[in-house]
Protein backbone atom coordinates (compact mmCIF):
# COMPACT_ATOMS: atom_id res chain seq x y z
CA UNK A 1 0.00 0.00 0.00
CA UNK A 2 1.89 3.18 -0.93
CA UNK A 3 2.08 5.54 1.74
CA UNK A 4 2.84 9.33 2.59
CA UNK A 5 3.41 9.63 6.18
CA UNK A 6 3.84 12.47 8.29
CA UNK A 7 5.70 12.66 11.48
CA UNK A 8 3.06 13.93 13.84
CA UNK A 9 -0.99 14.16 13.70
CA UNK A 10 -0.85 16.89 16.59
CA UNK A 11 1.76 19.48 17.98
CA UNK A 12 1.77 22.15 19.91
CA UNK A 13 4.58 24.06 20.12
CA UNK A 14 5.22 27.51 21.81
CA UNK A 15 5.79 30.96 19.52
CA UNK A 16 9.20 31.24 18.69
CA UNK A 17 10.38 27.88 18.76
CA UNK A 18 11.50 26.58 15.74
CA UNK A 19 9.53 23.61 14.27
CA UNK A 20 10.30 20.58 11.93
CA UNK A 21 7.28 19.07 9.90
CA UNK A 22 8.62 15.67 8.27
CA UNK A 23 6.93 13.75 5.70
CA UNK A 24 8.56 10.52 4.07
CA UNK A 25 7.14 8.98 1.07
CA UNK A 26 7.93 5.24 -0.07
CA UNK A 27 7.23 5.55 -3.27
CA UNK A 28 10.24 7.14 -4.81
CA UNK A 29 8.69 9.68 -5.76
CA UNK A 30 10.55 13.05 -7.63
CA UNK A 31 7.79 15.23 -6.36
CA UNK A 32 6.97 16.07 -3.06
CA UNK A 33 4.62 19.54 -1.89
CA UNK A 34 3.70 21.21 1.38
CA UNK A 35 0.68 22.69 1.97
CA UNK A 36 -1.30 24.33 4.75
CA UNK A 37 -5.35 24.28 5.35
CA UNK A 38 -7.40 27.14 7.04
CA UNK A 39 -10.96 27.19 7.28
CA UNK A 40 -12.17 29.35 4.59
CA UNK A 41 -9.02 29.98 2.71
CA UNK A 42 -8.35 26.18 1.43
CA UNK A 43 -5.81 24.60 0.68
CA UNK A 44 -2.93 26.44 0.00
CA UNK A 45 0.78 25.65 -1.46
CA UNK A 46 3.76 26.53 0.88
CA UNK A 47 6.92 25.11 -0.93
CA UNK A 48 7.48 22.06 -3.32
CA UNK A 49 10.56 20.01 -4.49
CA UNK A 50 11.17 18.11 -7.69
CA UNK A 51 14.07 16.96 -6.88
CA UNK A 52 16.50 15.90 -3.94
CA UNK A 53 18.07 19.29 -3.04
CA UNK A 54 15.74 20.98 -5.25
CA UNK A 55 12.92 23.30 -3.90
CA UNK A 56 10.92 26.14 -5.01
CA UNK A 57 8.57 28.73 -3.46
CA UNK A 58 4.68 28.05 -3.23
CA UNK A 59 2.06 31.39 -2.80
CA UNK A 60 2.67 31.39 0.63
CA UNK A 61 6.42 30.47 1.58
CA UNK A 62 6.78 33.48 3.91
CA UNK A 63 7.93 32.05 7.34
CA UNK A 64 8.69 28.59 6.07
CA UNK A 65 11.70 26.76 4.76
CA UNK A 66 12.11 23.22 3.79
CA UNK A 67 14.70 21.01 3.53
CA UNK A 68 15.09 17.61 0.70
CA UNK A 69 18.22 15.90 1.48
CA UNK A 70 16.91 12.83 0.26
CA UNK A 71 14.13 12.01 -2.01
CA UNK A 72 11.88 9.99 0.26
CA UNK A 73 11.67 13.09 3.26
CA UNK A 74 10.61 16.41 2.56
CA UNK A 75 10.54 18.52 5.80
CA UNK A 76 8.87 21.68 6.52
CA UNK A 77 10.43 24.15 8.90
CA UNK A 78 8.98 27.36 10.92
CA UNK A 79 12.18 29.33 12.01
CA UNK A 80 10.31 31.19 14.74
CA UNK A 81 6.85 29.74 15.16
CA UNK A 82 3.78 32.21 15.35
CA UNK A 83 0.38 32.06 16.08
CA UNK A 84 -0.70 32.76 12.71
CA UNK A 85 0.91 29.15 11.43
CA UNK A 86 -1.25 27.47 13.52
CA UNK A 87 -2.97 25.08 11.30
CA UNK A 88 -3.50 21.79 9.30
CA UNK A 89 -0.33 20.45 7.13
CA UNK A 90 -0.62 18.62 4.50
CA UNK A 91 2.06 17.16 2.66
CA UNK A 92 1.82 15.31 -0.69
CA UNK A 93 4.08 13.44 -3.36
CA UNK A 94 3.27 12.59 -7.12
CA UNK A 95 6.18 10.64 -9.65
CA UNK A 96 4.97 12.91 -12.41
CA UNK A 97 3.04 15.72 -13.89
CA UNK A 98 -0.66 13.94 -14.55
CA UNK A 99 -0.11 11.33 -12.03
CA UNK A 100 -1.76 10.61 -9.07
CA UNK A 101 -0.85 12.65 -5.94
CA UNK A 102 -0.99 10.64 -2.81
CA UNK A 103 -1.60 12.79 0.59
CA UNK A 104 -0.76 12.73 3.93
CA UNK A 105 -3.09 12.22 7.11
CA UNK A 106 -2.06 15.85 7.76
CA UNK A 107 -0.70 17.61 11.14
CA UNK A 108 -2.36 19.95 13.19
CA UNK A 109 0.12 22.64 14.41
CA UNK A 110 -0.82 24.58 17.21
CA UNK A 111 1.30 27.65 18.06
CA UNK A 112 0.34 29.16 21.91
CA UNK B 1 -2.64 28.85 -13.58
CA UNK B 2 -6.03 28.52 -15.38
CA UNK B 3 -9.21 28.80 -12.76
CA UNK B 4 -11.95 26.35 -12.23
CA UNK B 5 -15.39 27.49 -10.76
CA UNK B 6 -17.61 25.08 -8.88
CA UNK B 7 -20.74 25.53 -6.62
CA UNK B 8 -20.21 26.02 -3.07
CA UNK B 9 -22.33 23.05 -2.06
CA UNK B 10 -24.41 20.06 -3.73
CA UNK B 11 -26.88 17.81 -1.84
CA UNK B 12 -27.76 14.26 -2.89
CA UNK B 13 -29.72 11.32 -1.52
CA UNK B 14 -28.33 7.73 -0.99
CA UNK B 15 -27.89 5.57 -3.74
CA UNK B 16 -28.58 7.86 -6.69
CA UNK B 17 -26.12 9.90 -9.13
CA UNK B 18 -24.43 12.82 -8.56
CA UNK B 19 -22.86 15.10 -11.36
CA UNK B 20 -20.79 17.36 -9.80
CA UNK B 21 -20.01 20.58 -12.17
CA UNK B 22 -16.54 22.35 -12.86
CA UNK B 23 -16.52 25.71 -15.28
CA UNK B 24 -12.58 25.92 -16.83
CA UNK B 25 -13.33 28.30 -19.49
CA UNK B 26 -9.57 29.97 -19.91
CA UNK B 27 -8.46 25.85 -19.91
CA UNK B 28 -5.28 25.95 -22.04
CA UNK B 29 -4.93 22.90 -24.85
CA UNK B 30 -2.16 21.10 -22.72
CA UNK B 31 -4.19 21.62 -18.86
CA UNK B 32 -5.31 18.47 -17.91
CA UNK B 33 -8.21 18.28 -15.53
CA UNK B 34 -7.80 16.75 -12.31
CA UNK B 35 -10.38 16.00 -9.41
CA UNK B 36 -10.01 14.85 -5.78
CA UNK B 37 -11.59 14.82 -2.87
CA UNK B 38 -11.79 15.64 0.55
CA UNK B 39 -12.93 13.49 3.44
CA UNK B 40 -13.40 14.55 6.89
CA UNK B 41 -10.57 14.62 8.85
CA UNK B 42 -7.93 12.80 6.15
CA UNK B 43 -5.97 14.64 3.27
CA UNK B 44 -7.25 14.68 -0.47
CA UNK B 45 -7.50 12.08 -2.80
CA UNK B 46 -7.32 11.76 -6.08
CA UNK B 47 -10.55 10.67 -8.20
CA UNK B 48 -10.07 10.92 -11.56
CA UNK B 49 -8.46 12.78 -14.39
CA UNK B 50 -8.54 13.62 -18.23
CA UNK B 51 -7.49 15.55 -21.30
CA UNK B 52 -10.67 15.39 -23.88
CA UNK B 53 -11.85 12.15 -23.61
CA UNK B 54 -14.73 10.96 -21.17
CA UNK B 55 -12.64 9.20 -18.66
CA UNK B 56 -14.26 6.31 -16.09
CA UNK B 57 -12.68 4.80 -13.64
CA UNK B 58 -13.60 2.08 -10.22
CA UNK B 59 -14.34 5.59 -7.89
CA UNK B 60 -16.41 7.58 -10.67
CA UNK B 61 -16.90 9.05 -14.63
CA UNK B 62 -15.35 12.31 -15.95
CA UNK B 63 -17.08 13.94 -18.69
CA UNK B 64 -15.66 16.39 -20.43
CA UNK B 65 -17.31 19.19 -23.04
CA UNK B 66 -16.41 18.60 -26.57
CA UNK B 67 -14.89 22.24 -26.30
CA UNK B 68 -13.28 21.50 -22.55
CA UNK B 69 -14.27 24.63 -21.14
CA UNK B 70 -16.53 22.60 -18.75
CA UNK B 71 -16.36 19.00 -16.80
CA UNK B 72 -18.76 17.36 -14.99
CA UNK B 73 -17.50 14.71 -12.09
CA UNK B 74 -20.26 11.60 -12.10
CA UNK B 75 -20.64 9.54 -9.14
CA UNK B 76 -22.98 7.06 -10.07
CA UNK B 77 -24.41 5.77 -7.09
CA UNK B 78 -23.75 8.40 -3.94
CA UNK B 79 -23.31 6.50 -0.70
CA UNK B 80 -22.65 7.93 2.67
CA UNK B 81 -19.14 7.85 2.57
CA UNK B 82 -19.04 9.86 -0.12
CA UNK B 83 -19.57 12.96 1.67
CA UNK B 84 -16.58 15.07 0.97
CA UNK B 85 -14.92 18.05 -0.22
CA UNK B 86 -14.96 17.71 -4.05
CA UNK B 87 -12.06 19.80 -6.07
CA UNK B 88 -11.61 20.36 -9.58
CA UNK B 89 -8.21 21.42 -10.83
CA UNK B 90 -6.55 21.85 -14.18
CA UNK B 91 -2.62 20.71 -14.02
CA UNK B 92 -0.22 21.74 -17.36
CA UNK B 93 0.99 18.66 -19.14
CA UNK B 94 4.40 17.53 -18.80
CA UNK B 95 6.97 20.35 -20.17
CA UNK B 96 8.91 19.53 -16.88
CA UNK B 97 8.78 17.52 -13.92
CA UNK B 98 6.13 19.78 -11.92
CA UNK B 99 2.50 20.23 -11.93
CA UNK B 100 1.29 22.00 -9.11
CA UNK B 101 -1.84 21.35 -7.58
CA UNK B 102 -3.79 24.44 -7.00
CA UNK B 103 -6.87 23.61 -4.98
CA UNK B 104 -9.74 26.25 -5.47
CA UNK B 105 -12.64 26.08 -2.60
CA UNK B 106 -13.87 23.21 -3.75
CA UNK B 107 -17.82 21.70 -3.51
CA UNK B 108 -18.95 20.18 -0.51
CA UNK B 109 -20.97 17.19 -0.92
CA UNK B 110 -23.91 15.95 1.30
CA UNK B 111 -25.23 12.58 0.80
CA UNK B 112 -28.90 12.11 2.74
CA UNK B 113 -30.10 8.77 3.88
Amino acid sequence: DVKVTQSSRYLVKRTGEKVFLECVQDMDHENMFWYRQDPGLGLRLIYFSYDVKMKEKGDIPEGYSVSREKKERFSLILESASTNQTSMYLCASFRRQNTEAFFGQGTRLTVV
Amino acid sequence: DAKTTQPNSMESNEEEPVHLPCNHSTISGTDYIHWYRQLPSQGPEYVIHGLTSNVNNRMASLAIAEDRKSSTLILHRATLRDAAVYYCILRDAPSGNTGKLIFGQGTTLQVKP
